[in-house]
This record gives structure tokens, C-alpha cells and sequence, in this order.
């Protein structure tokens, strides 16, 4: 069974630009979340997508936005890049059995 | 408020030995509780998760306990190894329509030979 692919998993940006992040949940998973990891930090929810909508948020701005498409896959896209936004921005899809999370090996973003 | 507390920041061991990392949580109403391990650079991973009616569940050299009352987990970690060097990450998930999961901060463990 495949696990949740992220991509890219590597990219380096300019201030100013926007982003757009790609996660392929596991099959069968209708749940996919979003995560912002700085260095040293520890998980910041960014918002959670279930069945094509949005079902939480977090306390990101609104330059942060997520869609999710039917096939479950999701996107993240980050508007009016800054330099604190470099990070490794996780994906996570949820059993809808046992709820149990499965991450991505996450995309690292660096905003010059 | 829902929060969950992890203990200590940080820790550095010798291989070998054994250490003992600290999860408290607020969170209400309680569904259970997961321990992820998450090496540098990479995806957390999941250890274990406990419910409300479990005390302790092994995986390995890691076991982690469940005290439902005093709402604190630990998780324990045997004869360390240098492959155990990462973040434990405790998340708990509330019992409700929200589907929300509260994060700790992590445990960021060092094992040195």
C-alpha cells in the first residue's frame, strides 16, 4: 500500500512569489491535513480537508489556502512568500478507521 | 483550554541507556493518545496510541503508559540506541464532531555513544 506522497520535496523561492505544495493521500483515505515545521519547532496545524472540504483551521493568514480535489489529493498554495515561511510543510492523510495519522516525508521550502 | 505539555525540551543520553519522556494534556472530552517518532528531516512516524481504557502498550523497546485520571503519558525507551535520536511528538485526540488533534511541542532526544 502506497504511504502519502508529497511533492516537491525540495524548492527554493523568492520573496514575493507564491508556491503551490502536492499531497497524494493513501487510498482510501478521504482526510488530508497540512503542517508548518520550523527549525526547532514543533508542529503547526495549518487546516484539514475532509471528503473536498475544509473541515478545520489553524492560525495561519490568509495568504495560506488549501483546496482538496475528489480524488482526495490536496494542495496547499502560499501567497506573497516571506522569509519566515521557509519551513518543512507536512502532509498527513487519516485512517477513517482508526483516525491514526500517516505523514509525508514532508516539502522543504526556502524563501530567499 | 486543550493543550498538551511535553517533558523535557530537550534530552541527551548514552547509548544504552534508558530515558523516560513526559506527555500532560488538558484535552476534554479524551479519545485517545499517539507518540510519534520523528527522525531529522523527516515525517513523524507512529509509535503507539492508547486509549482511555489502557494503562501501557509496548512496541518494541518503546512502552508507554496511560494514566487517564492524572491525564499524563510517558514514554519509555530501553536500552537506547543511536537510531532513537529524534523528536517524540504526543498528539491527542479529542472525543467529538471537531476531529481535532492537539500537538505537543516534542521531545527532542539525543543519544550519544
Amino acid at each position: 500500500k502506497a504511504g502519502v506522497t508529497q511533492t516537491p520535496r525540495y524548492l527554493i523561492k523568492t520573496r514575493g512569489q507564491q508556491v503551490t505544495l502536492s499531497c497524494s493521500p493513501i487510498s482510501g483515505h478521504r482526510s488530508v491535513s497540512w503542517y508548518q515545521q520550523t527549525p526547532g519547532q514543533g508542529l503547526q496545524f495549518l487546516f484539514e480537508y475532509f471528503s473536498e472540504t475544509q473541515r478545520n483551521k489553524g492560525n495561519f493568514p490568509g495568504r495560506f489556502s488549501g483546496r482538496q480535489f475528489s480524488n482526495s489529493r490536496s494542495e496547499m498554495n502560499v501567497s506573497t512568500l516571506e522569509l519566515g515561511d521557509s519551513a518543512l510543510y507536512l502532509c498527513a492523510s487519516r485512517s477513517d478507521r482508526t483516525g491514526e495519522l500517516f505523514f509525508g516525508e514532508g516539502s522543504r521550502l526556502t524563501v530567499l | 483550554k486543550n493543550q498538551v505539555e511535553q517533558s523535557p525540551q530537550s534530552l541527551i543520553i548514552l547509548e544504552g541507556k534508558n530515558c523516560t519522556l513526559q506527555c500532560n494534556y488538558t484535552v476534554s472530552p479524551f479519545s485517545n493518545l499517539r507518540w510519534y517518532k520523528q527522525d531529522t528531516g523527516r515525517g513523524p512516524v507512529s509509535l503507539t496510541i492508547m486509549t482511555f481504557s489502557e494503562n501501557t502498550k509496548s512496541n518494541g523497546r518503546y512502552t508507554a503508559t496511560l494514566d487517564a485520571d492524572t491525564k499524563q503519558s510517558s514514554l519509555h525507551i530501553t536500552a537506547s540506541q543511536l537510531s532513537d535520536s529524534a523528536s517524540y511528538i504526543c498528539v491527542v485526540s479529542r472525543m467529538d464532531s471537531s476531529y481535532k488533534l492537539i500537538f505537543g511541542s516534542g521531545t527532542r532526544l539525543l543519544v550519544r555513544p
